[in-house]
């Protein structure tokens, strides 16, 4: 079945350093998702990405979407301790049906 | 806009039970899904449900099920309830039914705690 795989697991960051998650599949995507997860939260939907070699910005955070459509990133430039939480990516499942949801990488970022 | 809401936020149940948790939708929104998080853990998909029909679950024992109503709202039931349920359970809603292509919205979630 699908996999994915998402690293670093754990991350942290003195506040200004950037930040780069990355997100892996063993299976060509049509489009892919990213949530954000505060502590104590629910996730809440970033951004979608829909086109090979597409790369989206908002504000701070970049994403990207691999050639292949098989991997996609998550960079933050300047961390804020506003950041904080853990950034999942979800690409759809093999049905196309439902997303699945990868481990997520947890961010701190310290003062 | 109302955002998704679930209730109860907090459900302590003793082995053995049933717990029953529930979700309103975004208005508008027809389709709902189930995730469970174990602390610390990512979300593992239980349940869509989309204009009153479950459409697909994930890898969970029957005993998890649930359902949609004709207002869309939806209900999670989990039967014979183990340790290893404890977790915070998380509805979202999207707009249309047509799988993975919507944003989900999230509900702030309930967390179960079984002793």
């Amino acid at each position: 079945g699908q996999q994915v795989m998402q690293i670093p697991q754990y991350q942290h960051v003195q506040e200004g350093e950037d930040f780069t998650t990355y997100c892996n599949s063993s299976t060509t995507l049509s489009n892919i998702q990213w949530y954000k997860q505060r502590p104590g939260g629910h996730p809440v939907f970033l951004i979608q990405l829909v086109k090979s070699g597409e790369v989206k910005k908002q504000k701070r955070l970049t994403f990207q979407f691999g050639e292949a459509k098989k991997n996609s990133s998550l960079h933050i430039t300047a961390t804020q301790t506003t950041d904080v939480g853990t950034y999942f990516c979800a690409p759809p499942d093999n049905y196309g049906q439902n997303f699945v949801f990868g481990p997520g990488t947890r961010l701190s970022v310290l003062p | 806009e109302a955002g998704v809401t679930q209730s109860p936020t907090h459900l302590i149940k003793t082995r053995g039970q049933q717990a029953t948790l529930r979700c309103s939708p975004i208005s508008g929104h027809t389709s709902v899904y189930w995730y469970q998080q174990a602390l610390g853990l990512g979300l593992q998909f239980l349940l869509w449900y989309d204009e009153g029909e479950e459409r697909n679950r994930g890898n969970f024992p029957p005993r998890f099920s649930g359902r949609q109503f004709p207002n869309y709202s939806s209900e999670l039931n989990v039967n014979a309830l183990e340790l290893e349920d404890s977790a915070l359970y998380l509805c979202a809603s999207s707009l249309l039914g047509t799988g993975a292509y919507n944003e989900q919205f999230f509900g702030p979630g309930t967390r179960l705690t079984v002793l």
